[in-house]
């Protein structure tokens, strides 16, 4: 089945610890995103990679990195340099250009950190 | 993007049609206006979209005033599975689909 598979569903992590979250589509979509989404809240962008070996910095990028070494990973660390780190994190995907593309997401990865 | 207002709240009654209200009275003529759900704990899912014709599919219709400021995302019979929360979004049609802003939402509760 085609889609994009986030894993795990739910980490836990030592303060201090550096952890990195797993994102993975067969769509063959260039584009994939990572969000943060605290309780009772909307998503937050974190970074955005529109292809290969390039990725942007989001709404709230400090504190995260990212690498996009192949166009169907797209793994995000939480560093210790992230003050709260601990919040439900979604990856997307989505064709990038053209007309009327929507957005893929994963089930998310709710991360706590202690 | 264009910034978009919803209720932050709405119930409706099984089996009953559920109208759920967006403001985008600052849309552009290329934006279009998506909708999304999320249900708790899962990630988002995308519902329809449209431009200015009304539309719809096997989940919902979409009803977009003439002047393009507001919409109305119809679910026809909602059922319990329809609980979760609601999002809007307008963007420019070629754009990363995924950069769009998800705000707060409408949370839709169906009761039984």
């Amino acid at each position: 089945d085609g889609g994009i598979t986030q894993s795990p569903k739910y980490l836990f992590r030592k303060e201090g610890q550096n952890v990195t979250l797993s994102c993975e589509q067969n769509l063959n979509h260039d584009a994939m995103y990572w969000y943060r989404q605290d309780p009772g809240q909307g998503l937050r962008l974190i970074y955005y990679s529109q292809i290969v070996n390039d990725f942007q910095k989001g709404d709230i990028a400090e504190g995260y990195s990212v690498s996009r070494e192949k166009k169907e990973s797209f793994p995000l660390t939480v560093t210790s340099a992230q003050k709260n780190p601990t919040a439900f994190y979604l990856c997307a995907s989505s064709l990038t250009g053209g007309m009327n593309t929507e957005a893929f997401f994963g089930q998310g990865t709710r991360l706590t950190v202690v | 993007d264009a910034k978009t207002t919803q209720p932050p709240s709405m119930d409706c009654a099984e089996g009953r049609a559920a109208n759920l209200p967006c403001n985008h009275s600052t849309i552009s003529g290329n934006e279009y206006v998506y909708w999304y759900r999320q249900i708790h704990s899962q990630g988002p899912q995308y519902i329809i979209h449209g431009l200015k014709n009304n539309e719809t599919n096997e989940m919902a219709s979409l009803i977009i005033t003439e002047d393009r400021k507001s919409s109305t995302l119809i679910l026809p019979h909602a059922t319990l599975r329809d609980t979760a929360v609601y999002y809007c979004i307008v963007r420019v049609a070629g754009t990363n689909a995924g950069k769009s802003t998800f705000g707060d939402g409408t949370t839709l509760t169906v009761k039984p």
